[in-house]
């Protein structure tokens, strides 16, 4: 497989219910990212992984629970949502080429076909 | 004041027009600037990245930079019905965070 990976695709929970989901990447890649996306609202990032380590957090409720286990793989992990967390969950990947006097950096972030969740 | 601000459209125009799509942002110290279009029901793709002051041009897509007015915009030339998606700006701000617009929705009539 190429590019990043996303599964499940389809995914409808109660909210009771724990799933995880599942992102990987075969771009050789060093940061990945967890967007969520709802209707009518911009992309909201929600978790960056740098060299498998969280580096960005951005006020994501608790019963968001993200794991990096190495540079390729992240999971999401849900425990206890709320209808209003129904979404796409997007999952993407860049590679971070640092900033000291790299003129031509850039951090194209490439994207997974997402999660789409109904939490019921 | 958003970080990123674009006009919510929809944008209309007919096939064959050229398309203007706008974008704003707050951050000055901003260095990296993104478009990515979005089918419906799909994952939003990258189209154009633009760094430096000035235009730079891909095919029908040309992607336009002004730092000092903190605008980039992206131009469609010659407009084709399959152009119809919503267009996503994107800025890496000064404080390392890549923030996305809301989109802008471009419909390109026949």
């Amino acid at each position: 497989e190429t590019g990043v990976t996303q599964t499940p695709r389809h995914l409808v929970m109660g909210m009771t219910n724990k799933k995880s989901l599942k992102c990987e990447q075969h771009l050789g890649h060093n940061a990945m990212y967890w967007y969520k996306q709802s209707a009518k609202k911009p992309l909201e990032l929600m978790f960056v992984y740098n060299f498998k380590e969280q580096t960005e957090n951005n006020s994501v409720p608790s019963r968001f629970s993200p794991e990096c286990p190495n540079s390729s793989h992240l999971f999401l992990h849900l425990h206890t949502l709320q209808p209003e967390d129904s979404a796409l969950y997007l999952c993407a990947s860049s590679q971070d080429l640092g900033l000291a006097g790299t003129l031509a950096y850039q951090e194209t972030q490439y994207f997974g076909p997402g999660t789409r969740l109904l939490v019921l | 004041q958003k970080e990123v601000e674009q006009n919510s459209g929809p944008l209309s125009v007919p096939e064959g027009a050229i398309a203007s799509l706008n974008c704003t942002y707050s951050d000055r110290g901003s260095q990296s600037f993104f478009w990515y279009r979005q089918y419906s029901g799909k994952s939003p793709e990258l189209i154009m990245f633009i760094y430096s002051n000035g235009d730079k041009e891909d095919g029908r897509f040309t992607a336009q930079l002004n730092k000092a007015s903190q605008y980039v915009s992206l131009l469609i030339r010659d407009s084709q019905p399959s152009d119809s998606a919503t267009y996503l700006c994107a800025v890496k701000t000064s404080y390392d965070k890549v923030i996305f617009g809301p989109g802008t929705s471009l419909s390109v009539i026949p």
